[in-house]
């Protein structure tokens, strides 16, 4: 059974570091083909994708936000760090941590229950 | 960046209806093209993958069809449970970008 579910602070206050931890099980971040991304939802609002780390250690980040993106992984933990530097206001969101799979197409077909961060001094 | 549009933004329709969502790439990604289910409160959930495969455990009554930059997600029975929002994603290139939504509403 494939489960994430993501951990981090519900509030954070303008220009610091969101740190948030994606722990998995079900599946391992050394399987070719696994990926694991980043995606969030302002409130009431699109999903954005953010960033993704790949089974061989390949990371890629939204252009818009890449310098402030960093995104990397811990296999034997099975954990998945996200961090966001610079945060405000407009970065509140629920944030979601994804499986992807190479052999669905690109999709991600797992999702966690997402974690909402507040930006707010 | 590959730009992706839905529409309609929203529509309301009755149990029973045949529902139908466009959604259309700024330039051609084959069929990298996927379709999720989003209810309140909840996270996306995948529908259809590579344009029209529909993911296990999906009611035969969603299927989605097209390639190129022009996709189309279909629902041929509105039931009661599928009133929500839907998003369209490209997986053809970084970044993998979603559509703004179609919110599905009961008339």
């Amino acid at each position: 059974q494939v489960t994430l579910r993501e951990s981090g602070p519900a509030l954070v206050k303008p220009t610091q570091t969101l740190t948030l931890t994606c722990t998995f099980s079900g599946f391992s971040l050394s399987t070719s083909g696994m990926c694991v991304s980043w995606i969030r939802q302002p409130p009431g609002k699109a999903l954005e994708w953010l960033a993704r780390i790949d089974w061989d250690d390949d990371k890629y980040y939204s252009t818009s936000l890449r310098t402030r993106l960093t995104i990397s992984k811990d296999t034997s933990k099975n954990q998945v760090v996200f961090t966001m530097t610079n945060m405000d206001p407009v970065d509140t969101a629920t944030y979601y941590c994804a499986r992807k799979r190479n052999s669905l197409g690109g999709a991600h077909d797992y999702w966690g229950q997402g974690t909402l961060v507040t930006v707010s001094s | 960046d590959i730009q992706m549009t839905q529409s309609p933004s929203s529509l309301s329709a009755s149990v029973g209806d045949r529902v139908t969502i466009t959604c259309r790439a700024s330039q051609s990604i084959t069929t990298y093209l996927n379709w999720y289910q989003q209810k309140p409160g909840k996270a996306p959930k995948l529908l259809i993958y590579a344009a029209s495969s529909l993911q296990s455990g999906v009611p035969s009554r969603f299927s989605g069809s097209g390639s190129g930059t022009d996709f189309t997600l279909t629902i041929s029975t509105l039931q009661p449970e599928d009133f929500a929002t839907y998003f369209c994603q490209q997986s053809h290139s970084i970044p993998p970008a979603f559509g703004q939504g179609t919110k599905v509403e009961i008339k």
